[in-house]
């Protein structure tokens, strides 16, 4: 099965700290992305990345920056972190030819900016 | 643009009873239509999916019918357990970019 792999679960920050969330993927996809999750308001895109050192924005990228150094790793990178970004953040991946058709998640990071 | 919307939760229903979550969409061309599932801790996986008018996505139980009539892909099914609680997502496909629409999702609280 493929696994997508966050690095933390639960994570507290500081507003004003810059923020890494990691991700890697292990079945050699192609496109990776983050969502953020509030409640109400489904997942929102913020990045995208269809290949290594290739990013895309997406609806919400303001405040966020990303790297993707290798094929199985993505990176969600908080500048400068705010207490509205305060949220559940989601990372998937999925093959090239099927990147509409169906996304595996990790299990998700839940970020407190205090 | 391209839109979805789900009905608002949570919805509480005891076990055996039916389960409707309704889902409508609006999109220009003919998207792909999908039901994703998310447990407790545990991050979204694909439920079932669509892609063409009058196709019937099912897996674990659950259906959903691609209505281009109504424009509507609602999540049935016909005796829910206390495992199938979980916030399910509906989502189309947009032809323009690489993205999947998301509705907000709907919270399932099923009780014994």
């Amino acid at each position: 099965d493929v696994k997508v792999t966050q690095s933390s679960r639960y994570l507290v920050k500081r507003t004003g700290e810059k923020v890494f969330l990691e991700c890697v993927q292990d079945m050699d996809h192609e496109n990776m992305f983050w969502y953020r999750q509030d409640p109400g308001l489904g997942l929102r895109l913020i990045y995208f990345s269809y290949d290594v050192k290739m990013k895309e924005k997406g609806d919400i990228p303001e405040g966020y920056s990303v790297s993707r150094e290798k094929k199985e790793r993505f990176s969600l990178i908080l500048e400068s972190a705010s207490t509205n970004q305060t949220s559940m953040y989601l990372c998937a991946s999925s093959p090239l030819e099927v990147v509409r058709e169906k996304l595996f998640f990790g299990s998700g990071t839940q970020l407190s900016v205090l | 643009g391209d839109s979805v919307t789900q009905m608002e939760g949570p919805v509480t229903l005891s076990e055996e009873a039916f389960l409707t979550i309704n889902c409508t969409y609006t999109a220009t061309g003919y998207p792909s239509l999908f039901w994703y599932v998310q447990y407790p801790g545990e991050g979204l996986q694909l439920l079932l999916k669509a892609t063409k008018a009058d196709d019937k996505g099912s897996n674990k139980g659950f259906e959903a019918t691609y209505r281009k009539e109504t424009t509507s892909f609602h999540l049935e099914k016909g005796s829910v357990q206390v495992s199938d609680s979980a916030v399910y997502f509906c989502a189309l496909s947009s032809h323009s970019n690489y993205q999947l629409i998301w509705g907000a999702g709907t919270k399932l609280i099923i009780k014994p």
